[in-house]
C-alpha cells in the first residue's frame, strides 16, 4: 500500500502570502496525484489531478508540481477563502485510492 | 450538471449492516469513462477511499475493509450502493459517493455526505 506523508500538519498564515505544501509517496506514483480542498461541513472539492493539472473551475493561484515520490501544492496568495484543509490523493493504483492525512491551512 | 446524493439510515447498531445509496442525477450513471467510489471521513480526521464501482458491475474496493464492504450498481435506477456488514462505533463516520474520471484519476464530483452513527 503506498502511503502519503503531508506537511505541515497546519500552516499558518495570513491573507495574501504565499502557502506551499507538501506531500511525499512512499514510493513513485509517477504524476498520478490529485490535491483536495475541505471546508468545514462541506464535502472535498478536486483542485488539481496528474500533478499539475487544475481541475474545472479552480483559479490559476492553485498551482500543482511534482512527479515521483515528491509533490507540492501552491497557492500563490491566500485569498479568505482558501483557509481549510487540504489533502493529496494518489491515483497511481487507481482505482485503488490513498490520502495523505491532510494540511490546514489557517489564518495567522 | 451532474449531481450525487446519499440516502441511507443515520443509525446503524453495532454488529448490524450499514447500507447507503448514492442516487446521481443529471447523468448516466452507464456512460462509460467514469468509476463510482465510496469514501468515509471520521470525525476530525481525514478521508478514506471505501471502494468503488464501474456501470457493468466490477468493484475495487480498500483491502482494510474488503472482507465486511460489497458495493453494487443499479443501472435502471442510476444509482449505487455500498453495504458494509459487522459495523462497530470505529465506522461512525460521514460518507460520500463520488465520480471518478478515467481521465483524471480523481474524484471530480461528490455527494454532501451523510453522517452515520453507529450505536446501540
Amino acid at each position: 500500500e503506498i502511503v502519503l506523508t503531508q506537511s505541515p500538519a497546519t500552516l499558518s498564515l495570513s491573507p495574501g502570502e504565499r502557502a506551499t505544501l507538501s506531500c511525499r509517496a512512499s514510493q513513485s506514483v509517477s504524476s498520478y496525484l490529485a490535491w483536495y480542498q475541505q471546508k468545514p461541513g462541506q464535502a472535498p472539492r478536486l483542485l488539481i489531478y496528474d500533478a499539475s493539472n487544475r481541475a474545472t473551475g479552480i483559479p490559476a493561484r492553485f498551482s500543482g508540481s511534482g512527479s515521483g515520490t515528491d509533490f507540492t501544492l501552491t497557492i500563490s496568495s491566500l485569498e479568505p477563502e482558501d483557509f481549510a484543509v487540504y489533502y493529496c490523493q494518489q491515483c497511481s493504483d487507481w482505482p485503488l485510492l490513498t490520502f495523505g492525512g491532510g494540511t490546514k491551512v489557517e489564518i495567522k | 450538471q451532474v449531481q450525487l446524493q446519499e440516502s441511507g439510515p443515520g443509525l446503524v447498531k453495532p454488529s448490524q449492516t450499514l447500507s447507503l445509496t448514492c442516487t446521481v442525477s443529471g447523468g448516466s450513471i452507464s456512460i462509460g469513462g467514469y468509476h463510482w467510489s465510496w469514501i468515509r471521513q471520521h470525525p476530525g480526521k481525514g478521508l478514506e477511499w471505501i471502494g468503488s464501482i464501474y456501470y457493468s458491475g466490477s468493484t475495487y474496493y480498500n483491502p482494510s475493509l474488503k472482507s465486511r464492504v460489497i458495493i453494487s450498481v443499479d443501472t435502471s435506477k442510476n444509482q449505487f450502493s455500498l453495504m458494509m456488514n459487522s459495523v462497530t462505533a470505529a465506522d461512525t463516520a460521514v460518507y460520500y459517493c463520488a465520480r471518478d474520471p478515467y481521465i483524471m484519476r480523481a474524484s471530480d464530483m461528490w455527494g454532501q455526505g451523510t453522517m452515520v452513527t453507529v450505536s446501540s
